[in-house]
């Protein structure tokens, strides 16, 4: 499978504890993001990086998260402390936007990890 | 105000069924603009972008309209299979560097 994959698929933790996940974009694609959706809302923008480099913050991201991507491959994303209001569903996408910038850029989204905090 | 505001659904319609779907967007200074897919408890996947003079792909016609800050999404003769959540999404350059703002999505069901 070439695509974007995601790891776990569900996760379920107590109010509290800490998770990582793990996001695999496909191997040529130079940025990858990070969304949460909630039940009846769109996919609302985490982060993004290009390559290494996070390039942007939503302000949605507490300092309870942090994501990184240390060699440009694959990322995790982890959330300190979770809260109930943690719980959703945590989608990453890629895209290769190499050379000069493009104003139509195709994401394709990992299946997601759905977050349950307890 | 919602940055990509849309219709709200859910949309219940015949087999067969012409249906449209619009979307407005507030920052006038987007620059792409796409329509995506999104099956229940599955990622979104794009259906199409849109572009200025309009484009249409097989049954689905997408519209934009600048002026307005309008988006449009019409299907034709509608499938079963077309059940879906339909998310608008707009692309931003200004100050960000490049992420996408999804609508809340419009859910659209095809009855047989």
């Amino acid at each position: 499978d070439t695509g974007v994959s995601q790891d776990p698929r569900h996760k379920i933790t107590k109010r509290g504890q800490n998770v990582t996940f793990r996001c695999d974009p496909i191997s040529e694609h130079n940025r990858l993001y990070w969304y949460r959706q909630t039940l009846g809302q769109g996919p609302e923008f985490l982060t993004y990086f290009q390559n290494e480099a996070q390039l942007e913050k939503s302000r949605l991201l507490s300092d309870r998260f942090s994501a990184e991507r240390p060699k440009g491959s694959f990322s995790t994303l982890e959330i300190q402390r979770t809260e109930q209001g943690d719980s959703a569903m945590y989608l990453c996408a890629s895209s290769s936007n190499r050379g000069t910038r493009s104003t139509n850029e195709k994401l394709f989204f990992g299946s997601g990890t759905q977050l349950s905090v307890l | 105000r919602k940055e990509v505001e849309q219709d709200p659904g859910p949309f219940n319609v015949p087999e067969g069924a012409t249906v449209a779907f619009n979307c407005t967007y507030s920052n006038s200074a987007s620059q792409s603009f796409f329509w995506y897919r999104q099956d229940c408890r599955k990622e979104p996947k794009l259906l199409m972008s849109v572009y200025s003079s309009g484009n249409e792909d097989g049954r689905f016609t997408a519209q934009l309209n600048r002026a307005s800050q309008y988006i449009s999404l019409l299907i034709r003769d509608s499938k079963l299979s077309d059940s879906a959540t339909y998310l608008c999404v707009v692309m931003n350059y200004g100050g960000s560097q490049g992420n996408l703002i999804f609508g809340k999505g419009t859910k659209l069901s095809v009855k047989p």
